[in-house]
């Protein structure tokens, strides 16, 4: 089965200007989550989807993020503007089970550098 | 809040020798998920392992390993016989079954080095 697919891989913009950055989950998968990697640190959920409506996104920076899924299927992340704290990977999973139990499949994430 | 720990930030040792991960975790919920992922230098977060909360026994599987205490609330994890493919950052995760979402909390991860 294809895994979780994300575009662009690689990102390099500069503050202030817009991004956006695209994720196709695994077939079937109701639930998507977006995280941010900032380098040397563990991946902090940004935004989580459960179809196309929003379980959590207490951690997303919503005066500059923001994030769609709205057929339910694939989603994007934006962020208008950037700044330089920005510079990430942004990692995009899906997962089909509830309850914490369900596998959470990563895409190859999109690394983002803001000068 | 859940919190996740990994207090080893990097070890290194040379290929065939024993590694062992630590992690402890801190959560309110008598029901949650432990995790163990791996991500190599291409970045992708690969999925090694889970455990519940209601199950303490530690088992093998290949060449992983992992102690799951509940009384000292860890989940060490162990690489036996390395090789240098295993080379990557591991990261521990814990998920409460009660929290909104089943939000994963990850620890800030262990950099392993295995050298030939």
């Amino acid at each position: 089965e294809a895994g979780v697919a994300q575009s662009p891989r690689y990102k390099i913009i500069e503050k202030r200007q817009s991004v956006a950055f695209w994720c196709n989950p695994i077939s079937g998968h109701a639930t998507l989550y977006w995280y941010q990697q900032i380098l040397g640190q563990g991946p902090k959920l940004l935004i989580q989807f459960q179809n196309n409506g929003v379980v959590d996104d207490s951690q997303l920076p919503k005066d500059r993020f923001s994030a769609e899924r709205l057929k339910g299927v694939d989603s994007t992340l934006k962020i208008q503007p950037a700044k330089l704290e920005d510079s990430a990977v942004y990692l995009c999973a899906s997962s089909s089970g509830g309850q914490g139990r369900g596998w959470r499949y990563f895409g190859p994430g999109t690394r983002l550098l803001v000068l | 809040a859940q919190k996740v720990t990994q207090a080893q930030t990097e070890i290194s040792v040379v290929e065939k020798e024993d590694v062992t991960l630590d992690c402890v975790y801190e959560t309110r919920d008598t029901t949650y998920y432990l995790f163990w992922y791996k991500q190599p230098p291409s970045g992708e977060l690969v999925f090694l392992i889970r455990r519940n909360s209601f199950d303490e026994q530690n088992e093998i599987s290949g060449r992983y390993s992992w102690n799951f205490q509940k009384s000292t609330s860890s989940f060490n994890f162990t690489i036996t016989a390395s090789q240098v493919v295993d080379s990557a950052v591991y990261f521990c995760a814990l998920s409460e079954a009660g929290a909104a979402g089943n939000k994963l909390t990850f620890g800030g991860g262990t950099r392993v080095l295995v050298k030939p």
